[in-house]
């Protein structure tokens, strides 16, 4: 099983402030998906960065895949409220998932 | 675009019970579906890998016979937690990916189990 770790566990920020969640592993992936998780649903695909090094943005997240494609990261400009919840970085079918990042925004 | 569906979303029972949870693929086939845990405050761990027409492959320390799977068509996989007790509490997850090249897996919205 390759492991897939994700720094920092907790996030508790304020709006407006800015944030990078990381994915690391000691193995290579072929694809990493990104996945935003709100309580009592189900996780909601965000993204999928395929080649190393590239740098994919939607709306006010980037995502960036390392140029080995063992990394991943995850920043939020301007973090608002509405972005509060569990960030899952995961890889390869089936999918396994690092820890999470839990983000808070406080108004 | 893609969507899972799960059935019921939350269920509470005695102790003893078998509860079954469905997952159903809405807009593609799906030859191969997957089935998840997660306890609160944790990221999802995966229990099992179903397969459509045979049997499914269960991740180290999911017990088969207490966790049933079975994949009867291409778009429906019900998970069944037998003679189900407290420590079966969770919330459980499934999902589906396209058979194409690339695409990613969609996940249900869980069914959150409590057992009395």
């Amino acid at each position: 099983t390759q492991l897939l770790e994700q720094s920092p566990q907790f996030l508790s920020i304020q709006e407006g402030e800015n944030l990078t969640v990381y994915c690391n592993s000691s193995s290579v992936f072929s694809s990493l998906q990104w996945y935003r998780q709100e309580p009592g649903e189900g996780p909601v695909l965000l993204v999928t960065v395929v080649t190393g090094g590239e740098v994919k943005k939607l709306k006010r997240l980037t995502f960036q895949f390392g140029d080995a494609r063992k990394d991943s990261s995850l920043h939020i400009t301007a973090a608002q409220p509405g972005d509060t919840g569990l960030y899952l970085c995961g890889g390869n079918t089936p999918l396994v998932f690092g820890k999470g990042t839990r983000l808070s925004v406080i108004a | 675009g893609a969507v899972v569906s799960q059935h019921p979303s939350w269920v509470i029972c005695k102790s003893g019970t078998s509860v079954k949870i469905e997952c159903r693929s809405l807009d593609f086939q799906a030859t191969t579906m997957f089935w998840y845990r997660q306890f609160p405050k944790q990221s999802l761990m995966l229990m099992a890998t179903s397969n459509e027409g045979s049997k499914a492959t269960y991740e180290q320390g999911v017990e088969k016979d207490k966790f049933l799977i079975n994949h009867a068509s291409l778009t429906l996989s019900t998970l069944t937690v037998t003679s189900a007790h407290p420590e079966d509490s969770s919330f459980y997850i499934c999902s589906a990916r396209a058979p194409y090249s690339n695409q990613p897996q969609h996940f249900g919205d869980g069914t959150r189990l409590s057992i009395l």
